[in-house]
C-alpha cells in the first residue's frame, strides 16, 4: 500500500491561496491520488482526484509532477469556511482495491480572519 | 438523494453491553465501507462490502466486532461486548464506480459511540 505523508497542520488567512503537499514515494502505476475534506462533526467529503499533471474543478486544483511521488492540493482564496482537515489518499480503482484507501490523520487547516 | 443514513447518531452504553450501528447506503451504490475515527488513530477502515459481500475485514480490531450486509440497502456493525476503548465516531460510506468516474466515497454523518 502506498503510504502518504502530509503536514499535521497549517495556518492561513482569508483570501490567501493555500497549498498542501502530500508525499507518496511508493505510489504504484495504477494508483490515483484523491483528496477529501472533513469538517468537525461531519464525515469526509470528496474534493478532487487525479492521476498526473493538473486537475481543476470548482473547488480546488491538484498538481501532480511527472514522477507522481508527491501531489499538491491548491485552494484559491480561502475563507473561514475552508477550516477543516484535508486528507491525501492513494489507491487504485475499485474492484477490491478501493478498500486500500488509508486516510490517516490528515492536515488540519486553520483559516484566520 | 438522501445520502448515506446512519443511526443512531449518538450512543452511550456501559462496558459489556452489545452495540449495533446501522447504515443505509445511497441507492444504487454497490460498495459499502465502515470506518472508525479517533483522535489517536485518525480515520481507519474496518471492513468493506461489494455487492453485499464482505471483501476485506482485515481492519476489524478483534472478534468482538462483526459486520453484516443482508441486502443492498442495509448494513450493521455490531460490537459485543463493548469496551471503553471502542469509544469513537463510526462512519459508514458508500460508492459506485459505475455511477461516477472518480474515486469518490460518500460518507454518512457518523455515529458517536461512548462506552463507559
Amino acid at each position: 500500500l502506498a503510504k502518504t505523508t502530509q503536514p499535521i497542520s497549517m495556518d492561513s488567512y482569508e483570501g490567501q491561496e493555500v497549498n498542501i503537499t502530500c508525499s507518496h514515494n511508493n505510489i504504484a502505476t495504477n494508483d490515483y491520488i484523491t483528496w477529501y475534506q472533513q469538517f468537525p462533526s461531519q464525515g469526509p467529503r470528496f474534493i478532487i482526484q487525479g492521476y498526473k499533471t493538473k486537475v481543476t474543478n470548482e473547488v480546488a486544483s491538484l498538481f501532480i509532477p511527472a514522477d507522481r511521488k508527491s501531489s499538491t492540493l491548491s485552494l484559491p482564496r480561502v475563507s473561514l469556511s475552508d477550516t477543516a482537515v484535508y486528507y491525501c489518499l492513494v489507491g487504485d480503482t475499485p474492484g477490491g482495491s478501493q478498500g486500500n484507501l488509508i486516510f490517516g490523520k490528515g492536515t488540519k487547516l486553520s483559516v484566520k480572519p | 438523494d438522501a445520502g448515506v443514513i446512519q443511526s443512531p447518531r449518538h450512543e452511550v452504553t456501559e462496558m459489556g453491553q452489545e452495540v449495533t450501528l446501522r447504515c443505509k447506503p445511497i441507492s444504487g451504490h454497490d460498495y459499502l465501507f465502515w470506518y472508525r475515527q479517533t483522535m489517536m488513530r485518525g480515520l481507519e477502515l474496518l471492513i468493506y462490502f461489494n455487492n453485499n459481500v464482505p471483501i476485506d475485514d482485515s481492519g476489524m480490531p478483534e472478534d468482538r466486532f462483526s459486520a453484516k450486509m443482508p441486502n443492498a440497502s442495509f448494513s450493521t456493525l455490531k460490537i459485543q461486548p463493548s469496551e471503553p476503548r471502542d469509544s469513537a465516531v463510526y462512519f459508514c460510506a458508500s460508492s459506485s464506480l459505475a455511477r461516477s468516474s472518480s474515486y469518490e466515497q460518500y460518507f454518512g454523518p457518523g455515529t458517536r459511540l461512548t462506552v463507559t
